[in-house]
């Protein structure tokens, strides 16, 4: 099946560090989704991209659909310890009647 | 507007045993779509469903059926299980098929 690489799988930053994630792929997404999930929580929605080139903020968070349509990254600034948790991107291919598409993963540690 | 609810929250079974996990979706949502997570495999697409109707399936064996009523609640069923069903079951509803999906809290199924 269709699969995005997530990275980094997991990063250690210290508390007021900017933080940078991506996910890429060889498809063609129409919609690119972040979601952040914490222990034993469902993911929760962070930010939605609807079109190639959108850059859009949710306060500290910033995330951009990549021009060609295949790619995507997450910005956190001056990190917090409750930004400690999992993100993961997620895609919806263009073509087909496909599930949405999920990354493995950015496993967040924040050092106070 | 109430989030997607899952019920029961926990549940713990033995192997051979069948369980039916239940997701109400946001009101006026009419997708929803279940997906299964375990440590290090990230998020394993199950089935979506929308008016009703079954639109996607993922590559799980037939002991993992599911269904969505007139309502668009939706449960999910395990037949037989496996001590490697054990997993966190998400559930996510979307407005129409194949949009943004905000999931619930999950079930946490422990089979022993």
């Amino acid at each position: 099946g269709q699969q995005l690489n997530q990275s980094p799988q997991s990063m250690f930053i210290q508390e007021g560090e900017d933080v940078s994630m991506n996910c890429t792929s060889s498809s063609i997404f129409n919609t690119w989704l972040w979601y952040k999930q914490d222990p034993g929580e469902g993911p929760v929605l962070l930010i939605a991209l609807y079109k190639a080139g959108e850059l859009t903020s949710n306060g500290r968070l910033t995330a951009q659909f990549g021009i060609t349509r295949k790619d995507s990254f997450l910005n956190i600034s001056a990190s917090i310890p409750s930004d400690v948790g999992i993100y993961f991107c997620a895609g919806q291919l263009v073509s087909g009647n496909t599930p949405l598409v999920f990354g493995k993963g950015t496993r967040l540690s924040v050092i106070a | 507007k109430a989030g997607v609810t899952q019920t029961p929250r926990y549940l713990i079974k033995t192997r051979g045993q069948q369980v039916t996990l239940s997701c109400s979706p946001i009101s006026g949502h009419r997708s929803v779509s279940w997906y299964q997570q375990t440590p290090g495999q990230g998020l394993q697409f199950l089935f979506e469903y929308f008016s009703e109707t079954q639109r996607n399936k993922g590559n799980f064996p037939g002991r993992f059926s599911g269904r969505q009523f007139s309502n668009s609640r939706s449960e999910m069923n395990v037949s037989t299980l496996e001590l490697g069903d054990s997993a966190l079951y998400l559930c996510a509803s979307s407005v129409l098929f194949q949009e943004t999906q905000y999931f619930g809290p999950g079930t946490r199924l422990l089979v022993l």
